[in-house]
């Protein structure tokens, strides 16, 4: 089973602000990487896919990039709307999420 | 547009089955593979599993939950099963639908169905 491991767990950030979120595998999953937001009793939705591709609908201020153990994705400019629960998740060998980064108003 | 919506009761008793299903509209359910995800109250989410509509496709289980998990796919009525057996408060969760993209990353969720395990 590939682990996954996001850091941090909580990012206390201000709006405006650029900021970055890590995922870290245990092993390596190429570029079989995928990014989620969930918003506070909400669904998950899916922001990036391929570590790097943008799913439809989603704005430019979010990217992703990595690859084999390494991501990040990075929201350029943190809008009020971006405070939410991210999630990292491999799909190389069957699926695994990471335990997500919480992202807070400073 | 794709949507999905789960059904399916809210309660179930320990050690019984929790049965689910996921009706699909906006998408041919032959074209893709669907999955099941869940999430604990207050935790991360887990994943479940995901099959295709025929033995041509992958169905593939998490390894944790492989021996008390079953899923199946109803063509003729668009819609996908998932059955839990021998049920513990453990299992007491938020359970997600999904259809999944071209690789085997989740890009369409159901709204969810709370399931919960108390006598």
């Amino acid at each position: 089973e590939i682990a996954m491991t996001q850091s941090p767990a909580t990012l206390s950030v201000s709006p405006g602000e650029r900021v970055t979120l890590s995922c870290r595998a245990s092993q390596s999953v190429i570029s079989n990487l995928a990014w989620y937001q969930q918003k506070s009793g909400q669904t998950p939705r899916l922001l990036i896919y391929g570590a790097s591709t943008r799913a439809t609908g989603i704005p430019a201020r979010f990217s992703g990039s990595g690859s084999g153990t390494e991501f990040t994705l990075t929201i350029s400019s943190l809008q009020s709307e971006d405070f939410a629960i991210y999630y990292c998740q491999q799909y190389k060998t069957g699926v695994n999420f990471g335990q997500g980064t919480r992202l807070e108003i400073k | 547009q794709v949507q999905l919506q789960e059904s399916g009761p809210g309660l179930v008793k320990p050690s019984e089955t929790l049965s689910l299903t996921c009706i699909v509209s906006g998408a041919s359910i032959t074209s893709y593979y669907w999955g099941w995800i869940r999430q604990p109250p207050g935790k991360g989410l887990e994943w479940i599993g995901y099959m295709y509509h025929s033995a041509s496709g992958n169905t593939k289980y998490n390894p944790s939950l492989k021996s008390r998990v079953t899923m199946s796919v109803d063509t003729s009525k668009s819609q996908f099963s998932l059955k839990v057996n021998s049920v513990t408060a453990a299992d007491t969760a938020v359970y997600y639908c999904a259809k999944l993209g071209t690789n085997y990353y989740f890009d369409y969720w159901g709204q969810g169905a709370l399931v919960t395990v108390s006598s």
